[in-house]
């Protein structure tokens, strides 16, 4: 039971650049998220999907695109990234939407933009 | 003005110590509070959870809500060194999607 996988778990792009951050995971939950966390800021959400077939945009989805693959997998996408989007990046699961479910975490994207 | 104020620390304190870290908040549709415990290079990890206001005790962890001044709080006794990590309220109205604070950084000093 591996819980929230992400990858890559480091990434280097130049300006423009496009990648895919891809987050699975085995325990069943509906819900998915993307959040990114910047010193001083938090985690703010970028996208989340409350359950397959939907997604929805967070506090932060410029620059952001999202595909729920499917019940398990959900990706973040950068068309043309930006040194803005220099970050960590956090996928989290879920049961449901929303408060009291617990959000499971993965261990992160370190990105790079130069 | 953000939903979700913490103050980001740094906060040393020498083991065995009281610990109090808290959080304010404006949104009194908020109705789940969380803290979420983060070590370095690890994401987040839910310690406690409280559904309206009142106490919730769990071994050396105490988390109280105060609606009528939006505030909550997260007591740590007997502190650790293994404590030592990022401290991260959260909350929510409900269905909906949680609010984080910006997190405290506490060391616990052996």
């Amino acid at each position: 039971n591996a819980g929230v996988t992400q990858t890559p778990k480091f990434q280097v792009l130049k300006t423009g650049q496009s990648m895919t951050l891809q987050c699975a995971q085995d325990m069943n939950h509906n819900s998915m998220y993307w959040y990114r966390q910047d010193p001083g800021m938090g985690l703010r959400l970028i996208y989340y999907s409350a359950s397959e077939g939907t997604t929805d945009k967070g506090e932060v989805p410029n620059g952001y695109n999202v595909s729920r693959l499917n019940k398990r997998e959900f990706s973040l996408r950068l068309e043309s990234a930006a040194p803005s989007q220099t970050s960590v990046y956090f996928c989290a699961s879920s049961e449901a939407a929303g408060g009291p479910y617990e959000q499971y975490f993965g261990p992160g994207t370190r990105l790079t933009v130069t | 003005q953000k939903e979700v104020e913490q103050d980001p620390g740094p906060l040393s304190v020498p083991e065995g110590a009281i610990v109090s870290l808290n959080c304010t908040y404006s949104n009194s549709a908020f109705q789940y509070f969380m803290w979420y415990r983060q070590y370095s290079r690890k994401g987040p990890e839910l310690l406690m959870y409280t559904y309206s206001s009142g106490n919730k005790e769990d071994g050396r962890f105490t988390a109280q809500v105060d609606k009528s001044s939006k505030y909550i709080s997260l007591f740590i006794r007997d502190s650790q060194p293994s404590d030592s990590a990022t401290y991260l309220c959260a909350m929510t109205p409900g269905a909906s999607k949680i609010i984080f604070g910006s997190g405290t950084r506490l060391s616990i000093r052996p």
